[in-house]
């Protein structure tokens, strides 16, 4: 069973808010992956880390989006300014290397 | 850049009747790591099966596939169906060496009585 806490399960905002979830690896999985699920269930991937610095990331949607994972700290993704069209699941997953992603719970975001 | 398809994007199909879900992929790397997720309802997506060495088979939980490096292939196979396997079905690629992973659109899977 997967390891992986994210933080909140649930989150809502208007447009042109900031919205922000964290994610809790699993303990001594080194690398870090965010993707976004939309309503097709079609997964997106966002952006990945292993321990802090960035592996790769997509051309983040006119730069609404950012990501960190700080040591010591839960690893996060933001939206600067939400559009309904951001309204999805966020999926946080962590693993080794190229190995089995393990997936957290997701944060569902509705954007008014 | 990677791509994985996944041809069907639901499948019907009556309880004990044999399950085959496919998957190609295309990358440039020569020794690329496949896998199948299940998604069940407000599930967040977990391992099915996961590919090893180039004409290996891999079985989980009744599921089976093998990879084919000659085709691009790592299609899920089950023999009988069963209700509790309807679910999203994923395959994805992380190539060797670059961790960025590629999933498929996903097959929706209905096993109905």
């Amino acid at each position: 069973n997967s390891k992986v806490i994210q933080t909140p399960r649930y989150l809502v905002k208007g447009q042109g808010q900031k919205a922000k979830m964290r994610c809790i690896p699993e303990k001594g999985h080194p690398v870090v992956f965010w993707y976004q699920q939309n309503k097709n269930n079609e997964f997106k991937f966002l952006i990945n880390f292993q321990n802090q610095e960035v592996l790769q990331q997509i051309d983040m949607t006119e730069k609404r989006f950012s990501a960190e994972c700080p040591s010591n700290s839960p690893c996060s993704l933001e939206i600067q300014s939400s559009e309904a069209g951001d309204s999805a699941l966020y999926l946080c997953a962590s693993s080794h290397r190229e190995d089995t992603q393990y997936f957290g719970p997701g944060t569902r975001l509705l954007v008014l | 850049g990677d791509s994985v398809t996944q041809t069907e994007g639901l499948v019907t199909l009556t309880e004990g009747l044999p399950v085959m879900l496919n998957c190609t992929y295309q990358t440039i790397y020569s020794n690329p790591f496949l896998f199948w997720y299940v998604q069940h309802l407000n599930e967040s997506p977990r391992l099915l099966l996961k590919s090893f060495t180039d004409n290996k088979r891999t079985e989980h939980q009744g599921f089976h596939a093998t990879l084919h490096k000659s085709s691009s292939s790592f299609h899920l196979q089950k023999s009988s169906a069963q209700l509790s396997d309807s679910a999203l079905y994923y395959c994805a690629l992380i190539p060797g060496g670059n961790y960025k992973p590629t999933f498929g659109k996903g097959t929706s899977l209905v096993v109905h009585p």
